[in-house]
């Protein structure tokens, strides 16, 4: 079946602009998750819904950063007044349910630069 | 707080070598599960296998080995007969089972790019 699903692939655009990106889930799965990626990096987790609910928002980095899931759907990442720190691949994963022990399974992200 | 440590930046061995990528964590939960990922050049997350805490079994699949030991704090990925196609960076990844559920998502180590030559 189909994988994760994200959209744009790349994104560039100018400091103090907004930018919204969208994770499609694998169906089915209930929970879903944002990580970001700064080059030679690990993943740094950012939220997470089990539903369309996002039960902890303190990963986001600041308050330029708000995400939204429509019901066991789509998500969308937004980023307001982007800076050049923000430029990173923005990953976004699935799985069956919020459950530590569930293997996550993740899209090809997101590469957004910020000129 | 947990932490995950992947000493080897970057480790280049030649085909048909056996490399061995070290992962070292920390915890206070006595309940956690051990993951890795495998991040070839295109870029996507492949999950590799999932290791919980109560299991010190080590797992072979296919060329693929994993050394799990409590007594370290170590999840060690080998790789046996290295191909070119095994070239990616590997990550590490710790989840807590008393983080409440996905709350604090998965803690991943900053990976090991793994080069291997013909």
């Amino acid at each position: 079946g189909a994988g994760v699903s994200q959209s744009p692939s790349n994104k560039v655009t100018e400091k103090g602009k907004d930018v919204e990106l969208r994770c499609d889930p694998i169906s089915g799965h209930t929970a879903l998750y944002w990580y970001r990626q700064r080059l030679g990096q690990g993943l740094e987790f950012l939220i997470y819904f089990q539903g369309n609910s996002a039960p902890d928002k303190s990963g986001l980095p600041s308050d330029r950063f708000s995400a939204e899931r429509t019901g066991e759907s789509v998500s969308t990442l937004t980023i307001q007044r982007t800076q050049q720190e923000d430029s990173a691949v923005y990953l976004c994963a699935s799985s069956l349910w919020s459950g530590p022990n569930q293997p996550q399974h993740f899209g090809d992200g997101t590469r957004l630069s910020i000129l | 707080a947990q932490k995950v440590t992947q000493a080897q930046t970057e480790i280049s061995v030649v085909e048909k070598e056996d490399v061995t990528l070290d992962c070292v964590y920390e915890t206070r939960d006595t309940t956690y599960y051990l993951f890795w990922y495998k991040q070839p050049p295109s870029g996507e997350l492949v999950f590799l296998i999932r290791r919980n805490s109560f299991d010190e079994q080590n797992e072979i699949s296919g060329r693929y080995s994993w050394n799990f030991q409590k007594s370290t704090s170590s999840f060690n990925f080998t790789i046996t007969a290295s191909q070119v196609v095994d070239s990616a960076v590997y990550f590490c990844a710790l989840s807590e089972a008393g983080s409440g559920g996905g709350a604090d998502g998965l803690t991943f180590g900053k990976g090991t790019h793994l080069i291997i030559q013909p």
